[in-house]
């Protein structure tokens, strides 16, 4: 089954504890992407990868980091999280070229005590 | 970015036809205009997408307005599981990353 998966689903965390969430699709997708999704504004994109090794910011890059060594995995990661990245996290795939529809995981819902 | 504007929230009852509209008076003339929901506790869904001409496919129609100001998505006949919060949005460049800003989209209730 063509998919997008991520782990964990749920996570409960403390502040600065370092902390990576998994994504990865089946589907030989270029371009992957996270969102974060917050009550009142919406989805907006964190980070973008259109292809192994390239990566590039979003609107809301700050206080994440992802890697793209291989192209079905794009990994989220949280050097020090803090209580306002506590999110509804979303990873995307996709083919490229603009019309293209976008494949999206079922959500990491993240808490940073 | 060109932004849309949609409805807060549309009722409907099930089986009747919904129509769900969008404005983007601000859309260039390379944008798609793309429709995704996002059921209850899940990931958004793509729904349907288009350029200039209307769209149909097995979930729903795209009907686009002649000057792209403006497009409905078109549900024939509502089911309980259509009441989901559905997004217009506008695809930027593939350069500038491409990715779809979701703005708060329109809370469709189904009535049984």
């Amino acid at each position: 089954e063509a998919q997008v998966t991520q782990n964990p689903r749920y996570l409960i965390t403390v502040t600065g504890k370092k902390l990576t969430v998994t994504c990865s699709q089946n589907m030989n997708h270029e371009y992957m992407s996270w969102y974060r999704q917050d009550p009142g504004l919406g989805l907006r994109q964190i980070y973008y990868s259109m292809n192994v090794e390239v990566t590039d910011k979003g609107d809301v890059p700050e206080g994440y980091k992802v890697s793209r060594k291989e192209k079905r995995n794009f990994p989220l990661i949280l050097e020090s999280p803090s209580p306002n990245q506590t999110s509804l996290y979303f990873c995307a795939s996709r083919l490229s070229g603009r019309g293209n529809e976008q494949f999206f995981g079922p959500g990491t819902r993240l808490t940073v005590l | 970015d060109a932004k849309t504007t949609q409805p807060n929230s549309m009722e409907s009852n099930e089986e009747e036809p919904v129509h769900l509209p969008c404005n983007h008076s601000t859309i260039s003339g390379t944008d798609y205009i793309h429709w995704y929901r996002q059921l209850p506790s899940q990931g958004p869904e793509y729904v349907i997408h288009g350029l200039t001409s209307n769209v149909n496919n097995r979930m729903a129609s795209l009907a686009i307005a002649e000057d792209r100001k403006s497009s409905t998505l078109i549900l024939h006949r509502a089911t309980l599981r259509d009441a989901a919060v559905y997004y217009c949005i506008l695809r930027v460049p593939e350069t500038s990353g491409s990715r779809l800003t979701f703005g708060e989209g329109t809370q469709l209730t189904v009535n049984p």
